[in-house]
């Protein structure tokens, strides 16, 4: 069980869109439409912003959205803001009760 | 509103076994999966393990040989027990509700080795 491959950072000025991609492998992502992402101010717990690929959950932004093909996925940011700049993490279902985590992406917002 | 309240010692000694609880405050267990992760300092987040209302249990590889979650329906709490902790195993410790829609959160404990 290897952890998911994000960039280890990502960089846009207010109001750009910026896009974090997540790969995995036939055995995570490719096999399940069940990649979630999560944002992470330090100090807090992390939220979820994106599940099952591309839903959000009630209340997150429609500025995020999330895709898949075949092994990776990925999250866009449109508009950023501020208050965007965080950590993103992608994580995905890996078979019978398994869940696998990316590395963690840090977004700065310039 | 459900919430999650977690707690346990967080400062160890190398070897000893680490234990943390988490309390479902407003809710049930009834057809949940109830999940634990970690962040150690600078890194990502690591998933731990994870248990079912049923009582089926699944845990990382590279901890299944040192980790237990159980749950106490009674009590609406659900814990996690690291045995034989190292330094490598300071971090923040998350519970969490959900097997991938992690939706609901504990507030993280602080643990360190």
């Amino acid at each position: 069980q290897s952890a998911l491959t994000q960039p280890a950072s990502v960089s846009g000025s207010p109001g750009q869109s910026i896009t974090i991609s997540c790969t995995g492998t036939s055995s995570d992502v490719g096999s399940y439409n069940l990649v979630s992402w999560f944002q992470h101010h330090p100090g807090k717990a992390p939220k979820l912003i994106i599940y099952e690929v591309s839903k959000r959950p009630s209340g997150v932004s429609d500025r995020f959205s999330g895709s898949k093909s075949g092994d990776a996925a990925s999250l866009t940011i449109s508009g950023l803001q501020a208050d965007d700049e965080a950590d993103y993490y992608c994580c995905s279902y890996a078979g019978p009760m398994t869940l696998v985590f990316g590395g963690g992406t840090k977004l700065t917002v310039l | 509103q459900v919430q999650l309240q977690q707690w346990g010692a967080g400062l160890l000694k190398p070897s000893e076994t680490l234990s943390l609880k988490c309390a479902v405050n407003g809710g049930s267990f009834s057809g949940d999966y109830w999940t634990w992760i970690r962040q150690p300092p600078g890194k990502g987040l690591e998933w731990i393990g994870v248990i079912h209302h049923s009582g089926s249990t699944n845990y990382n590889p590279s901890l299944k040989s040192r980790v237990a979650i159980s749950l106490d329906a009674s009590n609406n709490q659900f814990s996690l027990e690291l045995s034989s902790v190292t330094a490598a195993d300071t971090a923040i410790y998350y519970c969490a509700k959900g097997l991938y829609k992690l939706l609901l959160w504990g507030q993280g404990t602080v643990v360190t080795v």
